[in-house]
């Protein structure tokens, strides 16, 4: 298994610009979520999926869009990218809906808005 | 969910065990603890969890007080490569809602 896989690993944007952060895993998880990580800080919650074609907001929501179509897949879209967004992003999921899971993290992804 | 303090470094030397203290005074009944750690810039790495009793895995003990106001993490024989950023998480969310604060810098020192 490879787990969870997030593509691009670095990615520099200019402020307008839109692109998509990809996430995949194969571990037939239901729950998907996507965290940013700033400089010196611990992570924030984005955008999270309880199964496919289910998603709900975190507590820095703003500014991103999500959807989960299949169970591997839960991309994350900036749709106009500000500087603010600067930022590492992990993403994780977990096998079921219990609050004993763990989750397993992607190696992240650096972004840099210019 | 509750809040939590945890010192912000810690050193400990390499083969000795590394203690590491998390205060969680308003935990309520239902709330899990939960410790991550991450190393250098990777992605965050699942240690383990407990509700009221002491719990042991192959990577760690946790220790929760039995009035559930403290807990502490235990690596039994630290080494260079435990040097992480260690998180740990209070929650009555599901695992995909934990929140992350700042976490303690544990640095293994040969």
């Amino acid at each position: 298994n490879a787990g969870v896989t997030q593509t691009p690993k670095f990615q520099v944007l200019k402020t307008g610009q839109s692109m998509t952060l990809q996430c995949a895993q194969d571990m037939n998880h239901e729950y998907m979520s996507w965290y940013r990580q700033d400089p010196g800080m611990g992570l924030r919650l984005i955008h999270y999926s309880v199964g496919a074609g289910i998603t709900d907001q975190g507590e820095v929501p703003n500014g991103y869009n999500v959807s989960r179509s299949t169970t591997e897949d839960f991309p994350l879209r900036l749709l106009s990218a500000a500087p603010s967004q600067t930022s590492v992003y992990f993403c994780a999921s977990s096998y079921g809906n219990l609050r004993n899971e763990k989750l397993f993290f992607g190696s992240g992804t650096q972004l840099s808005v210019l | 969910d509750a809040k939590t303090t945890q010192p912000p470094s810690m050193d400990c030397a390499e083969g000795r065990a590394a203690n590491l203290p998390c205060n969680h005074s308003t935990i309520s009944g239902n709330e899990y603890v939960y410790w991550y750690r991450q190393i250098h810039s990777q992605g965050p790495q699942y240690i383990i969890h407990g509700l009221k009793n002491n719990e042991t895995n192959e990577m760690a003990s946790l220790i929760i007080t039995e009035d559930r106001k403290s807990s502490t993490l235990i690596l039994p024989h630290a080494t260079l490569r435990d040097t992480a950023v260690y998180y740990c998480i209070v929650s009555v969310g599901y695992g995909n809602k934990l929140v992350f604060g700042a976490g303690t810098i544990l640095r293994v020192k040969s």
